[in-house]
C-alpha cells in the first residue's frame, strides 16, 4: 500500500527566501505525481503534474522535480511571497487513474 | 469556464439521517471523483465515476455511495450518519480518468459536514 509523506510539517520563512518542500512515497510504481495547494477552507489546486517519465516540470516561480527510483519529489518555490501562504500537498497515482494517496502536506506560512 | 461547483457549502445532519452532496465538474469532464478530508486522516478517496459507471471505490463502507448523471453532474450519499462522518467532502473532475491518464484534477471548494 502507497504510503505519502511530507515534511516538515510546518514551515515559516520570511518573504523573498527560496524554499523546497518535500514528498516521499514508498511504492516508486506510479504514474504520475500532481502537486495542489490547498487555501484555509477551500478546495485544492493544481499546481503541477510530473508524469513517471519526467523528471521535473515548470509553471513560474515553481518548480517540482520527481525521482522515482529514490521514492522521492520535492517542490521549489522562488522568491517567496506571502500569497503563497497555504498548505501545500503531493499525491500519488498508481495508474493514472483517479483513486490518488495524498501526503499530510506542509503548511507554509511566509512572513511579509 | 466555470470551475468545478458543488452544493451545499455547509450542512448540518443529525446521527441517524442521510445525506445527499452534489458535485457539477467543469464542462467537458466526463471523470468525477470523491474525496473526504478530516484533520486525523487526511485526504481520502471515496469513489470514481466515468461515464455514469463507478470505476474505483475506496476503502469505506457501503453506507457511503454515489452515482453520476448523463450529463457527469454527480452526487454521493451517506445513509445512517455517525459523528465521525463529519468532514470536508471534495469533488474533482478530470477530462479524462483511465488507465493511462495524465489529466490534472480540478477541485471544487468542498462541502463540509457537521455531524452532531
Amino acid at each position: 500500500k502507497q504510503e505519502v509523506t511530507q515534511i516538515p510539517a510546518a514551515l515559516s520563512v520570511p518573504e523573498g527566501e527560496n524554499l523546497v518542500l518535500n514528498c516521499s512515497f514508498t511504492d516508486s510504481a506510479i504514474y504520475n505525481l500532481q502537486w495542489f495547494r490547498q487555501d484555509p477552507g477551500k478546495g485544492l489546486t493544481s499546481l503541477l503534474l510530473i508524469q513517471s517519465s519526467q523528471r521535473e516540470q515548470t509553471s513560474g516561480r515553481l518548480n517540482a522535480s520527481l525521482d522515482k527510483s529514490s521514492g522521492r519529489s520535492t517542490l521549489y518555490i522562488a522568491a517567496s511571497q506571502p500569497g503563497d501562504s497555504a498548505t501545500y500537498l503531493c499525491a500519488t497515482s498508481r495508474t493514472g487513474r483517479r483513486a490518488l494517496t495524498f501526503g499530510s502536506g506542509t503548511r507554509l506560512q511566509v512572513q511579509p | 469556464k466555470a470551475g468545478v461547483t458543488q452544493t451545499p457549502r455547509y450542512l448540518i445532519k443529525t446521527r441517524g439521517q442521510q445525506v445527499t452532496l452534489s458535485c457539477s465538474p467543469i464542462s467537458g469532464h466526463r471523470s468525477v471523483s470523491w474525496y473526504q478530508q478530516t484533520p486525523g486522516q487526511g485526504l481520502q478517496f471515496l469513489f470514481e465515476y466515468f461515464s455514469e459507471t463507478q470505476r474505483n471505490k475506496g476503502n469505506f463502507p457501503g453506507r457511503f455511495s454515489g452515482r453520476q448523471f448523463s450529463n457527469s453532474r454527480s452526487e454521493m450519499n451517506v445513509s445512517t450518519l455517525e459523528l465521525g462522518d463529519s468532514a470536508l467532502y471534495l469533488c474533482a473532475s478530470s477530462l479524462e480518468g483511465g488507465f493511462g491518464s495524465n489529466s490534472p484534477l480540478h477541485f471544487g471548494n468542498g462541502t463540509r459536514l457537521t455531524v452532531t
